[in-house]
């Protein structure tokens, strides 16, 4: 049982480039989402999906897409990149099972936009 | 719209000293609050929860947190830190089917 995994760990990119951080989670958890990580911001919910097929907006969308196609996987693309991403990620998920549950985080990917 | 402060964005303690985190929520229906941990280069780990009944909640290293509701606050307790509390700890909320809102961290840091 691996929890939540995402890939890559770190990426730098220019501005204007394209690319897709991947999270899976083996937990067969219904409900998967994305934050971004800021110094001095806390954590920021870009966008979360409850099931395979929906997804839905968080507090910071722009600039990002995400779709669910299966339940273990939530990719999340940026098309083309700012600095304004440079940021950590998290992925995150939870069972929507009983109520509202603990959600697990993955370990982060670091991005860095030139 | 809901939010999540806390106070000290910097703390800094002896190692045997007492620790309370401070955390203010915003939102007048029912929520459920958190505190998690990040320790250094690590990805996040939950601390504890409170979702109703007692409101003094306990959770892993000794940590706990009491919901005062009339206060809207949920402050998180040490009686004791060790060097290894050195970390960054948030405070969040969920009020919904939606994601949690975080508030944003207190970087404490123990010296031995």
């Amino acid at each position: 049982n691996a929890g939540v995994t995402q890939t890559p760990k770190f990426q730098v990119l220019k501005t204007g480039q394209s690319m897709t951080l991947q999270c899976a989670q083996d937990m067969n958890h219904e409900y998967m989402s994305w934050y971004r990580q800021d110094p001095g911001m806390g954590l920021r919910l870009i966008h979360y999906s409850v099931g395979a097929g929906i997804t839905d907006q968080g507090e910071v969308p722009n600039g990002y897409n995400v779709s669910r196609s299966t339940t273990e996987d939530f990719p999340l693309r940026l098309l083309s990149a700012a600095p304004s991403q440079t940021s950590v990620y998290f992925c995150a998920s939870r069972t929507v099972a009983g109520g509202w549950n603990e959600q697990f985080f993955g370990p982060g990917t670091r991005l860095t936009v030139l | 719209a809901q939010s999540v402060s806390q106070h000290n964005h910097h703390v800094i303690l002896s190692e045997a000293a007492s620790l309370e985190l401070g955390c203010n929520y915003s939102y007048g229906g029912t929520v459920n609050l958190f505190w998690y941990v990040q320790y250094p280069g690590q990805h996040l780990q939950l601390l504890l929860k409170y979702f109703s009944g007692d409101p003094l909640v306990k959770g892993i290293k000794g940590f706990e947190a009491e919901f005062i509701k009339s206060k809207f606050s949920f402050n998180l307790r040490k009686p004791s830190v060790q060097w290894s509390d050195t970390a960054e700890y948030f405070c969040a909320l969920s009020s919904g089917a939606d994601g949690l809102t975080f508030g944003k961290g207190t970087h404490l840091i123990i010296q031995p």
